[in-house]
């Protein structure tokens, strides 16, 4: 069975610019979340779905960074516009429903580099 | 404050010797205690948890409550344990955020 999945694995862009991450849960698993590691930092949660419904999103760290889950599927995370600080590994992880405490999966990671 | 302490930025063990990666947290709820693991290239994985009990690839971690530490030990290192290791918590029966420790590097001399 194919893990969690993330695209692209590496992104390089300018400060301003526009990127999306993309992330492919495991098939049937209804929570999804998004952490972020910094350079030199812990890796820290960003936001938390519930299929298509945003259930925490308290670690959004400011109104430039937009989650979208449409479908309950797979999910995109877009900054607009990028700035020096959004470089880091962004993390997608996955596990099933049901409110128990699930084990989750995490997917490779997307390195952001904004120059 | 919800947190988690990883003192050790790295840690350099001869294989065969012990290994202690130590773990230190705060939380004001019911906390589950994790330890993940990311060897070279691979992604980040879960190694044990506390609710289960387990011993995952000779690793062992007890939940000292008192005080609130979540050790990971082994008695005989092997180069393959040679990874990043993340202590980590999450609340209690919850699909939640799980919160991270800085991570220890642990290096396996031979």
């Amino acid at each position: 069975e194919a893990g969690v999945t993330q695209f692209p694995s590496h992104s390089v862009i300018e400060k301003g610019q526009t990127v999306t991450l993309r992330c492919d849960p495991i098939s049937g698993h209804d929570n999804l979340y998004w952490y972020r590691r910094v350079m030199g930092k812990e890796i820290k949660f960003l936001l938390h779905f519930v299929k298509e419904s945003k259930q925490d999103e308290s670690g959004m760290p400011n109104n430039r960074f937009l989650a979208e889950r449409t479908g309950g599927t797979y999910s995109t995370l877009k900054v607009q516009p990028a700035e020096l600080e959004d470089s880091g590994v962004y993390f997608c992880a996955s596990s099933l429903g049901g409110g128990r405490s699930h084990e989750q999966y995490f997917g490779p990671g997307t390195r952001l580099t904004v120059t | 404050a919800q947190r988690v302490t990883q003192p050790e930025k790295l840690l350099s063990v001869f294989k065969g010797a012990p290994v202690e990666l130590k773990c230190n947290y705060s939380y004001s709820g019911s906390p589950e205690l994790f330890w993940y693991v990311q060897y070279s290239r691979q992604r980040l994985q879960l190694l044990l948890r506390h609710i289960s009990r387990e011993s995952i690839k000779g690793f062992t971690a007890d939940l000292n409550k008192g005080e609130t530490s979540f050790h990971l030990k082994k008695p005989f290192a092997q180069e393959e344990d040679s990874a990043m290791y993340y202590c980590a918590l999450s609340q209690m029966n919850r699909d939640d955020k799980i919160i991270f420790g800085k991570g220890t590097r642990l290096h396996i001399l031979p």
